[in-house]
């Protein structure tokens, strides 16, 4: 079992739907993340989390709105989507953003595959 | 402009062969930190190796060795007595002040037996 878990694994959904991913992680850590990763393309920072509040937000368009509730626990809530946010959408924690050491390390969950119809 | 730049889209490799696999980078900044993941075919990114600017020797993790070469901005992986279950995406990130983290395309890497 790895230390980040992202629920569901699989996702298909209407443009008019609204659904929520999942992430738990189980290492104590502050800091968590959003990414994106669509084909051929580079993994795209989302958001960011450090001690609950969201440090980052790299231009995405508000039909994605993540909700971080505690260090533990990390939601990404999906409204009106458009066929191009088919991609793997993946989770990652590190211990601690604001330790001013950039060896703070991410540990991914497995992901979650959006197809979006 | 790219932050980081992964050339090899896929690379083969003998098995207990040593591979190399290209990264650069593009900073301005005098403090970063680079980092290596492996992504298998189940989705997660796992995480190799990190060699921050500051330290001066390459940085070394079992068969996992980052060849950094600061003036040229490149931090390639080197995986020494390659096995099959090396058989992956690889990426090659970056981060910067503040919150920013850069990941390249990848590099798929496949061992032949």
């Amino acid at each position: 079992e790895t230390g980040v878990t992202q629920t569901p694994r699989h996702l298909v959904m209407g443009m008019t739907n609204k659904k929520s991913l999942k992430c738990e992680q189980h290492l104590g850590h502050n800091a968590m993340y959003w990414y994106k990763q669509s084909a051929k393309k580079p993994l795209e920072l989302m958001f960011v989390y450090n001690f609950k509040e969201q440090t980052e937000n790299n231009s995405v368009p508000s039909r994605f709105s993540p909700e971080c509730p505690n260090s533990s626990h990390l939601f990404l809530h999906l409204h009106t989507l458009q066929p191009e946010d088919s991609a793997l959408y993946l989770c990652a924690s590190s211990q601690d953003l604001g330790s001013g050491s950039f060896s703070d390390i991410q540990y991914f969950g497995a992901g979650t595959r959006l197809s979006v119809l | 402009a790219q932050k980081i730049t992964q050339t090899q889209p896929g690379m083969f490799v003998q098995e207990k062969e040593a591979v190399t696999l290209d990264c650069t980078y593009d900073t301005s900044d005098q403090s970063y930190g680079l980092f290596w993941y492996k992504q298998p075919s189940s989705g997660e990114m796992i995480f190799l190796i990190y060699q921050g600017s500051y330290d001066e020797q390459n940085a070394t993790e079992g068969r996992y060795s980052l060849n950094f070469q600061k003036a040229r901005k490149s931090a390639n992986l080197v995986i020494s007595a390659s096995q099959l279950g090396d058989s992956a995406m690889y990426f090659c990130a970056m981060r910067e002040g503040g919150d920013q983290f850069y990941f390249g395309t990848g590099t798929s890497l496949t061992v032949i037996p």
